[in-house]
């Protein structure tokens, strides 16, 4: 079965800080997907950056990257320059495939709070 | 378009009762997915649907529970005989499938109380 570990249940940094959020995932699969989703505190889910596990290159949206570890399936989200809208929990999820049918395992999340 | 929407944001209701709640996905949107999410936990899978079909029933979805997409439109989730176990929030989301993988756009969800 598909697990998703997220090691680190609280971070905090100061603004403007780099942060690494870690992920770690167990599959037999070859062909997935991983997804880090943000939920700020009392509103709804949104995706933050999404990796495709046949491409080696590492996904990055504007101050949000990944670094794709397949062989060690590792999956950690780096946020560069945080600002306070940061705060909020974050969620890695792997997506997989069975048939024609896709569901997301997620990890518990990690609350992330940005320090002014 | 305003997104995925769900009713009632927020239920109270005493152990014994059945609670419907009701997700309007974004339109022509084809698959709609059912989550639970407990306090400090990731979401849990539930159910999928596309258009109409129920295609997957997680082994969380006991009798009690039962869902429903009847024109492939908006989804309701009914809980029967609520138990205080069943108290979480209950995320909706809604995807375009294209025949490939698919991102999953989420709402704020319903938030359960079980007393």
């Amino acid at each position: 079965a598909q697990t998703v570990t997220q090691s680190q249940p609280e971070m905090s940094v100061q603004e403007a800080e780099t942060v690494t959020l870690s992920c770690t995932y167990d599959t037999s699969e070859n062909n997935y997907y991983l997804f880090w989703y943000k939920q700020p505190p009392s509103r709804q889910m949104i995706l933050v950056i999404r990796q495709e596990a046949y491409k080696q290159q590492n996904a990055t949206e504007n101050r949000f990257s990944v670094n794709f570890q397949k062989a060690a399936k590792s999956f950690s989200l780096k946020i560069s320059d945080s600002q306070l809208g940061d705060t909020a929990m974050y969620f890695c999820a792997f997506e997989r495939a069975r048939d024609s049918n896709y569901q997301l395992i997620w990890g518990a999340g990690t609350k992330l709070i940005i320090k002014p | 378009d305003t997104g995925v929407s769900q009713d009632p944001r927020h239920k109270i209701t005493k152990r014994g009762q059945n609670v419907t709640f009701r997700c309007d996905p974004i339109s022509e949107h084809n698959r709609l997915y059912w989550y639970r999410q407990t306090l400090g936990q990731g979401p849990e899978f539930l159910t999928y649907f596309q258009n109409e079909a129920q295609l997957e029933k997680s082994r969380l979805l006991s009798d009690r529970f039962s869902a429903e997409r009847p024109k492939g439109s908006f989804s309701t989730l009914e809980i029967q005989r609520t138990e205080q176990g069943d108290s979480a929030m209950y995320l909706c989301a809604s995807s375009l499938a294209t025949g490939g993988r698919d991102e999953q756009f989420f709402g704020p969800g319903t938030r359960l109380t079980v007393l």
